[in-house]
């Protein structure tokens, strides 16, 4: 049972350029969070999608950042326009239904904004 | 905000030695975890705690669950080189009643010395 897959690991982009991000989650979960990582710091939570949803979106930056978990096919962090500030580690995690404090996490994808 | 606590903020022990490192609150959490990550990689799931004062054990690892719900430790027995790593606490929050957003400590660095 394959964990969840995230892709790119490694993303580098130049000021302006859109940034895409993949998220598959474990088979049978149907619930994805996005969290951002900056270095030296721990994981900060950014939205919760359920499949054709955005249940909660708070720690999303209002402009520019939009996430989206269509029916079908994976989950898409997806950065307009980026700056310098967004380079950071994006992690997105699984649950199944009715167990949100079980996310398994992915390996992340390692955004770098030049 | 809510805000999580870690400490210490790193750690170099011998190989052997047992680990204590611990977590506290501005707010209570109904539930409380301990990831771990390695370098390039997601958080991993240690241990769940789901009640004041509630003690859990993983192999070499500890953690309880503190009384008013607002602190954590978690103590790792006879450290190995493998134990290397950052040490994440997280408490579990939502909103409408449903409990699914993680809030991250900054992380405690363990450095094992063989």
């Amino acid at each position: 049972n394959a964990g969840v897959m995230q892709n790119p690991r490694h993303l580098v982009r130049r000021r302006g350029q859109e940034a895409r991000l993949r998220c598959s989650p474990m088979k049978g979960h149907s619930h994805v969070y996005w969290y951002r990582q900056l270095p030296e710091e721990g994981l900060k939570f950014m939205v919760y999608l359920q499949k054709e949803n955005i249940i909660d979106e708070s720690g999303m930056p209002k402009e520019r950042f939009s996430a989206e978990f269509p029916k079908e096919g994976p989950s898409i962090l997806r950065i307009q326009q980026v700056v310098r500030g967004d380079s950071a580690a994006y992690f997105c995690a699984s649950s199944p239904p009715g167990a949100p404090a079980t996310q398994y996490f992915g390996p992340g994808t390692r955004l770098t904004v030049l | 905000g809510q805000q999580l606590n870690q400490s210490p903020q790193s750690m170099f022990i011998q190989e052997g030695e047992d680990v204590s490192m611990n977590c506290t609150s501005s707010s209570i959490f109904n539930t409380w975890l301990w990831y771990k990550q390695e370098p390039g990689e997601g958080p991993v799931l240690l241990i769940a705690l789901y009640k004041a004062g509630e003690l859990t054990s993983n192999g070499r690892l500890t953690a309880q669950f503190g009384i008013t719900r607002k602190d954590s430790f978690l103590n790792i027995s006879a450290s190995i080189p493998s134990d290397v790593g950052i040490y994440f606490c997280a408490g579990l929050s939502g909103s409408g009643g449903s409990n699914y957003k993680l809030t991250f400590g900054k992380g405690t660095l363990l450095t094992v010395n063989p």
